[in-house]
């Protein structure tokens, strides 16, 4: 079964760097992910695909401190020099068979 | 610019029917799976199905098979959720969302519709 899992909070003080982590369930390491934001009281907002070799593509108008990376199973959000307006829930998303899209339960970060 | 609309928030009661709309602008909507996803109060965000446009194709996942309806009209470039029968169980935020060609992921997310069954 595919699973993503995610911490489920997360804290930075401002202008520091956080990493989020997102782990594929054992033997869908391959598979590419997708990271989404969403700020309080808003909807989700695409950040970025990211493939199994650490290759991403953002979406429109995502800042240059949004990055991602790849180790195994392993998928990861990196953010440098937080901002307060990053201060949301972030999702991962994948996606196989029987099951079109998949969610990670979350991670919440708090900006200090 | 590519966005997705949906509409205003509702109040229903148990038992009644229900459709919400997400209206698409900015790219061609026929050659793209518009999909809906589920966020209960506080909680994370869950696929209940998705169709594509062009031939009204549709897939559920099995967790909500039955449930919802998922419907187009191409000619206003709309998509649809829908209930028959509402539960106080469905009160949520409900997303429509575009589907990437370059896999089964969302590249654009509408703004959301409140449920509200009481």
């Amino acid at each position: 079964q595919l699973v993503l899992t995610q911490s489920p909070s997360a804290s930075a003080s401002l202008g520091a760097s956080v990493k989020f982590t997102c782990t594929l369930t054992s033997g869908h390491s391959t598979y590419a992910i997708a990271w989404h934001q969403q700020q309080p009281e808003k909807g989700p907002r695409f950040l970025m695909r990211l493939n199994s070799d650490g290759s991403h593509s953002k979406g429109d108008g995502i800042p240059d401190r949004f990055s991602g990376s790849s180790s195994g199973a392993e998928r990861y959000l990196t953010i440098s020099s937080v901002q307060s307006e990053d201060e949301a829930d972030y999702y991962c998303q994948t996606w196989g068979t029987g099951i079109r899209w998949e969610f990670g339960g979350g991670t919440k970060l708090t900006v200090l | 610019e590519v966005q997705l609309v949906q509409s205003g928030a509702e109040v229903k009661e148990p038992g009644e029917s229900l459709k919400i709309s997400c209206k698409a602008s900015g790219y061609t909507f026929t050659t793209y799976w518009i999909g809906w996803v589920r966020q209960m109060p506080g909680k994370g965000l869950e696929w209940l199905g998705i169709i594509y446009p062009g031939d009204s194709d549709t897939s559920h996942s099995p967790s909500f098979q039955g449930q919802v309806t998922i419907s187009v009209d191409k000619s206003v470039s709309t998509a649809y959720l829908h209930w028959s029968s509402l539960k106080a169980s469905d009160t949520a935020m409900y997303y429509c969302a575009r589907e990437s060609r370059d896999g089964n992921y969302v590249d654009y997310w509408g703004q959301g519709t409140l449920v509200t069954v009481s």
